[in-house]
This record gives C-alpha cells, sequence and structure tokens, in this order.
C-alpha cells in the first residue's frame, strides 16, 4: 500500500495561502491522491483529488510534481474556519470503494 | 438535499448494552461506508455495504459488531455488549450507485458513543 507522510501540524496567518505538503514516493502509477479535512468533532470533509495535473476548485488546488512521489495542497486564502486536520490519502484502486486509509494528518491551525 | 444523517449525535450506554448506530445516506446513494474514530487517533475504515449486502467488512472487530443497510431504511452498525473501548466517535458515508471510478466521499456528522 502507498503511504503518506504530512508534518504534524502547521501555522498560518488568516489570508495568507497555506501550503500542506504530502509525501507519497511509493504511490503507483493508478493511484489517485485525495485530500480531506476534518474540523475538530465534525465529520470529515472532502477537498479535492488528483492523479497526475495540477487540479484546482472552490476551496483548494492541489499541486502534484512530475514524479509523483509528493503533492502540496493549498489554500489560496486561509480563514479562521480553515482550522482543522488535514489528511493527504492515496487511495488504493484494488480498495473497495469508500476505503480510505486515513493517517495522521496535519494539524493547521489559522491564526488572526 | 440533505446529506448523509446520523443519529443520534451522541449516544451513553452502560457497559454490556446495546449501541444501535444509524446512517441515513443522501438521497439516491445505495452505498455506505462506517468508519470509527477512537479518542485521540485517526479514522479506521469499518465496513462497506450495498442494499441488503455487506461488500467488505474488513475492518469490523470479529465479535459483538455488525452492520446491515436494508432495503428500506438506514443503514444499522450494532454494538453488542459494549465495553469502554467501544467509546468513540463512528461516521458513515455514502455514495451512488453508478459511481464514478474516483468520487469525494460525503460523510454524516457522526455519532459520539460513550460507554459508562
Amino acid at each position: 500500500d502507498a503511504k503518506t507522510t504530512q508534518p504534524t501540524s502547521m501555522d498560518c496567518a488568516e489570508g495568507r495561502a497555506a501550503n500542506l505538503p504530502c509525501n507519497h514516493s511509493t504511490i503507483s502509477g493508478n493511484e489517485y491522491v485525495y485530500w480531506y479535512r476534518q474540523i475538530h468533532s465534525q465529520g470529515p470533509q472532502y477537498i479535492i483529488h488528483g492523479l497526475k495535473n495540477n487540479e484546482t476548485n472552490e476551496m483548494a488546488s492541489l499541486i502534484i510534481t512530475e514524479d509523483r512521489k509528493s503533492s502540496t495542497l493549498i489554500l489560496p486564502h486561509a480563514t479562521l474556519r480553515d482550522t482543522a486536520v488535514y489528511y493527504c490519502i492515496v487511495r488504493t484502486p484494488t480498495d473497495s470503494w469508500g476505503k480510505l486509509q486515513f493517517g495522521a494528518g496535519t494539524q493547521v491551525v489559522v491564526t488572526p | 438535499n440533505a446529506g448523509v444523517m446520523q443519529n443520534p449525535r451522541h449516544l451513553v450506554r452502560r457497559r454490556g448494552q446495546e449501541a444501535r448506530l444509524r446512517c441515513s445516506p443522501m438521497k439516491g446513494h445505495s452505498h455506505v461506508y462506517w468508519y470509527r474514530q477512537l479518542p485521540e487517533e485517526g479514522l479506521k475504515f469499518m465496513v462497506y455495504l450495498q442494499k441488503e449486502n455487506i461488500i467488505d467488512e474488513s475492518g469490523m472487530p470479529k465479535e459483538r459488531f455488525s452492520a446491515e443497510f436494508p432495503k428500506e431504511g438506514p443503514s444499522i452498525l450494532r454494538i453488542q455488549q459494549v465495553v469502554r473501548g467501544d467509546s468513540a466517535a463512528y461516521f458513515c458515508a455514502s455514495s451512488p450507485t453508478a459511481i464514478k471510478a474516483n468520487y469525494g466521499y460525503t460523510f454524516g456528522s457522526g455519532t459520539r458513543l460513550t460507554v459508562v
């Protein structure tokens, strides 16, 4: 199984871009990178996912390196409500649908 | 369009009692997934169900835990003879029948089970 490595925690100033790194050096060619977040006491929230190309939606951007061994989630203008644990997940195609392997994630604290 | 609904939000049970957690998927969704989050730990997959079928129960504890998703009504996660170690937050997610190969799952707000 591909595994991910994320920093334990990081701080970000409100209004600034938050860049969350994730290493997945053993990722296979057909495995997608997913990002979810969990705000305290709430259920996980899907953010974005990608395979090779960079992706952008209304919440964030996902930058995947050309060798696919790492990626960065970018929150363009962090707000206090973005304080959460952010999970980078590599989904193994052989896993059944819905089987996501959450790690410890990165605790992001956005400060005023 | 309501999201994934879980109830109750909080459940307190004494050791030895049974706990029943309910999950109503999003409208039109027929696949349900249960996860457990123990205190200070990450989310762990438990079981994947389709209507009237268990597809993958590789994350379910071998004893006391069961899950069902009947033709009508919500999915139920049942824990018999609860112990203090069962205290956790239980989340479910759902997806539609005709699912794309990769999909961003919507999770419910969870049920916090406390065993006293």
